[in-house]
């Protein structure tokens, strides 16, 4: 299953809402997950499940979708959040993560 | 709390095997809910799944790396491994080890995601 994320990167201001988008190639049923990974860090698992928000995580990090077609939300950016997103199907072998969605500062 | 710590060489010359351990400390690498994975990324790139093993040594590979890669498990030491043959100079790449849930028949044993990671270790192919 490929996965396309966009946009690759977004410029965004403290306070913004940002929306980065994932769409496999064939359903993956709810089976998504979305990383934030920041640079010489392991990725940390923000979102499982397409929608569940991992113990931890601030609730102003959400997802939504279905199927085919994902959504990450992050509804009002704070400075700590400026990083890389990444989504990957866990619906079957082989794995498959999306190309990254870089978030910088405005 | 459960770490996972990879090791080994992080430097391998072109042609030759890359060899990790990853050592997994605060829960049993038997446990039945979890496969436990290899995951890398180039420098300045993105992440790509290298495979995953269960306890019992069910194993599954990405088909692009497939030919090159053997994954093994020692439940007496708590680590599995990853060996990546013929290497070249896109082999270089941080490799970080995760767990991931057990799924079956629809449902998982836990959280179906990179839960849990590595810090990473660099490895360098280059003569």
């Amino acid at each position: 299953i490929q996965m396309t994320q966009s946009p690759s990167s977004v410029s965004a201001s403290v306070g913004d809402r940002v929306t980065i988008t994932c769409r496999a190639s064939q359903p993956c049923s709810s089976w998504l997950a979305w990383y934030q990974q920041k640079p010489g860090k392991a990725p940390d698992l923000l979102i499982y499940a397409a929608s569940s928000l991992q113990s931890g995580v601030p609730s102003r990090f959400s997802g939504s979708g279905s199927g085919t077609d994902f959504t990450l939300t992050i509804s009002s950016l704070q400075p700590e959040d400026f990083a890389t997103y990444y989504c990957q199907q866990a619906n079957d072998f082989p794995l498959t993560f999306g190309g990254g969605t870089k978030v910088e500062i405005k | 709390q459960l770490q996972l710590q990879e090791s080994g060489p992080g430097l391998v010359k072109p042609s030759e095997t890359l060899s990790l351990t990853c050592t997994v400390s605060g829960d049993s690498i038997s446990s039945s809910n979890y496969y436990w994975g290899w995951i890398r990324q180039p420098p300045g790139k993105g992440l790509e799944w290298i495979g995953s093993i269960y306890y019992s040594g069910k194993t599954s590979y990405n088909p692009s790396l497939k030919s090159r890669v053997t994954i093994s498990v020692d439940t007496s030491k708590n680590q599995f491994s990853l060996r990546l043959s013929s290497v070249t100079a896109a082999d270089t790449a941080v490799y970080f080890c995760a767990r991931i849930a057990y799924c079956s028949a629809g449902y998982c044993y836990g959280i179906n995601a990179f839960e849990i990671w590595g810090q990473g270790t660099v490895v360098t192919v280059s003569s």
